[in-house]
């Protein structure tokens, strides 16, 4: 089954906007994480937020967890051009060990 | 702020030959991974490992493929025999604990070219 399916695919705004992106997934979870890909580079942890937990925040960044829907979202706000890059949300599916599972990824362009 | 490093940042090989890709994790963390990311496709796991020993693996993690830990810093990916489909990017990652409640620390990644 799928786990950690990001939208949108693409998303364009202008820097000073915020920007929302959505991961859903199918198994119960322990965590659920965000990272970060700037092209051609590796992922960087933005942040972690437990199943027990609905909010939690980290500078410009919001993330809500709702396990009744299975679903998270990130909120950058005031965007700057510098958050150009790929954004994904990462699933333990339970399993409580290392091993994440990937969505297919938001590309979110910020443009000056 | 330590980070993970890894060697080559490409490598192009000929279907059928060995690869092997290096990755030194960051010092304290005992935890190891493999991931790899065809492009414009997901990152997908492939193996952790821990105390010298695979802790777990993907259904991509064949025969084909090993893990080794050779010394104190290195963790390395081998790739027997390439195949075409084995182009992708590998990212080597590295925890201080190997729950889900720690986060991965990713090298730059190998872009592997298989011709």
């Amino acid at each position: 089954s799928q786990q950690g399916e990001e939208d949108p695919q693409a998303l364009s705004i202008q820097e000073g906007e915020n920007a929302t992106m959505n991961c859903s997934y199918k198994t119960s979870i322990n965590n659920l994480q965000w990272y970060r890909q700037n092209s051609g580079r590796g992922l960087v942890h933005l942040i972690l937020i437990r199943s027990n937990e609905r909010e939690k925040h980290s500078g410009r960044l919001r993330v809500t967890l709702d396990t009744s829907k299975k679903s998270s979202s990130l909120l950058i706000t005031a965007s700057r051009a510098a958050d150009t890059a790929s954004y994904f949300c990462a699933t333990d599916g339970s399993g409580n060990t290392g091993k994440l599972i990937f969505g297919q990824g938001t590309t979110l362009q910020v443009k000056p | 702020e330590p980070e993970v490093t890894q060697t080559p940042s490409h490598q192009v090989t000929q279907m059928g030959q060995e690869v092997i890709l290096r990755c030194v994790p960051i010092s304290n963390h005992l935890y190891f991974y493999w991931y790899r990311q065809i492009l414009g496709q997901k990152v997908e796991f492939l193996v952790s490992f821990y105390n010298n020993e695979i802790s777990e693996k993907s259904e991509i993690f064949d025969d084909q493929f090993s893990v080794e830990r050779p010394d104190g810093s290195n963790f390395t990916l081998k790739i027997r025999s390439t195949k075409l489909e084995d182009s992708a990017m590998y990212f080597c990652a590295s925890s201080e604990v190997g729950t889900a409640a720690s986060p991965l620390h990713f090298g730059n990644g190998t872009r592997l070219t298989v011709t």
